[in-house]
């Protein structure tokens, strides 16, 4: 079965800092993976997706994340944190059937 | 703008009612949908995956007769939540996936408050 670790509940950056917030995978085959945001009371934003393409994706509003099977990990990153980029982040693999799993999330905060 | 719409945003009702959740794809048609449901500083718990012309699958743990859903068209699925107890107090999110784009989108949740 497929499962997705976020290692951090909490990030917190200041504004214009490198963001990085990391999720480890566990699949069976080769999956597809995604990064959702999700701001406050509101719904789910897809940032971005791997699926069997390019290692390096390039998401939204600056965002990329790097599929390394070796380490069985699809980091998401940012050059530089915007205030806007507070929220929670949640990495998510896509299981059989189209169904897809959730980490617990990342809470991103960003400090001015 | 937003290809999947769910309605509405925010509830609240008493203890002992039923309500019921829209949810709408606005530019292409979806056979399957699926139900998350969020509780506050927690991830997206999959309750079910609701299928057009069909019955729902429903996840492990999900009281199928508690969350009744219905997918009577390709573009719209719907929840109802019945006989409610505030412990069904929750966020609830539909998504559906375009098979031509390959991605799921995501309704914008209802805040489901049961007084």
């Amino acid at each position: 079965a497929q499962s997705v670790t976020q290692l951090d509940s909490h990030v917190s950056v200041s504004e214009g800092t490198p963001v990085l917030l990391r999720c480890n995978y566990s699949s069976s085959y080769s999956p597809s993976l995604f990064w959702y945001v999700q701001h406050p009371n509101k719904g789910l934003q897809l940032l971005l997706k791997y699926t069997s393409a390019a290692t390096l994706v390039k998401g939204i509003n600056g965002f990329e994340a790097e599929f390394k099977k070796s380490e069985t990990s699809f980091h998401l990153t940012k050059p530089s944190a915007h205030m806007s980029d507070a929220a929670e982040y949640f990495c998510v693999v896509s299981q059989y059937g189209n169904k897809l799993v959730f980490g617990a999330g990342t809470i991103l905060r960003v400090k001015s | 703008g937003a290809v999947v719409s769910q309605h509405p945003s925010w509830v609240i009702c008493k203890s002992g009612t039923s309500v019921k959740i829209e949810c709408r794809s606005l530019d292409f048609q979806a056979t399957t949908m699926f139900w998350y449901r969020q509780f506050p500083k927690q991830s997206l718990m999959l309750m079910a995956t609701s299928n057009e012309g069909s019955k729902a699958t429903y996840e492990q743990g999900v009281e199928k007769d508690k969350f009744l859903i219905n997918h009577a068209s390709l573009t719209l699925s719907t929840l109802t939540v019945t006989s409610a107890h505030p412990e069904d107090s929750s966020f609830y999110i539909c998504s559906a996936r375009d098979p031509d784009r390959g991605e799921a989108f995501f309704g914008q949740g209802t805040r489901l408050t049961v007084v």
